[in-house]
């Protein structure tokens, strides 16, 4: 199995422009997740879907982020417009079930917003 | 909100030094992993622990969850160069919104 795949790996972008980070997930899992990882505020979940569906979108910054999951082998998290602060790495990961199973996460996407 | 906090923030060790990382949660626990992070890498499953008391050991990593379920340690014996890189403890609270909220993390520096 290939793991958990992200792209792009690596994002440039400037402020206002609409940023979209795309995972595929582990095939057969039926979780999951997005985090955003920064030196302030650690690793933060983001939201998580089950069978494709969001179950907990608490950790959403604002309504400039959103995240769709249309199929079980496609996700995206959309910033809309963009901002500096948003400069961060972008895990997703996905996991046969929600707990007693492991999280298995992608390389992650290194955004920077200028 | 739930808070899961690690100390210490950093350490560095001499290679072949011991290291302890430990986990403590606001609210009880019902299971807890641990993750390892290289630098510039993501994090990777090492292990879970779901009963209370429980300790379990992979080689020279020592795995302990409290008797109260709400802290959790990672001890690593005779550290070497590869142990480098970041440790994240990452519980699942029995109140609440059933996710695992991820610490606050470790960093882990061996001097050769």
């Amino acid at each position: 199995d290939a793991g958990v795949i992200q792209s792009p790996r690596h994002e440039v972008t400037e402020m206002g422009q609409e940023v979209t980070l795309r995972c595929k997930p582990i095939s057969g899992h039926d979780y999951l997740f997005w985090y955003r990882q920064t030196m302030m505020r650690g690793l933060e979940l983001l939201i998580y879907f089950n069978n494709n569906v969001p179950i907990d979108d608490s950790g959403m910054p604002e309504d400039r982020f959103s995240a769709k999951m249309p199929n079980a082998s496609f996700s995206t998290l959309k910033i809309q417009p963009s901002e500096p602060r948003d400069s961060a790495v972008y895990f997703c990961a996905s996991s046969p079930r929600l707990a007693g199973e492991t999280q298995y996460f992608g390389p992650g996407t290194r955004l920077l917003v200028l | 909100g739930q808070q899961v906090m690690q100390i210490p923030q950093y350490q560095h060790v001499q290679e072949g030094e011991d290291f302890t990382t430990y986990c403590n949660s606001s609210t009880t626990l019902s299971n807890i992993q641990w993750y390892k992070q290289r630098p510039g890498g993501h994090p990777v499953f090492l292990i879970q622990l779901v009963k209370s008391g429980e300790v379990k050991k992979q080689k020279r990593l020592t795995f302990q969850f409290g008797e109260a379920k709400k802290n959790s340690s990672l001890h690593i014996t005779a550290t070497q160069t590869t142990d480098v890189g970041t440790y994240f403890c990452a519980g699942v609270s029995t109140s609440g919104t059933y996710k695992y909220i991820f610490g606050t993390g470790t960093r882990l520096k061996v001097l050769a």
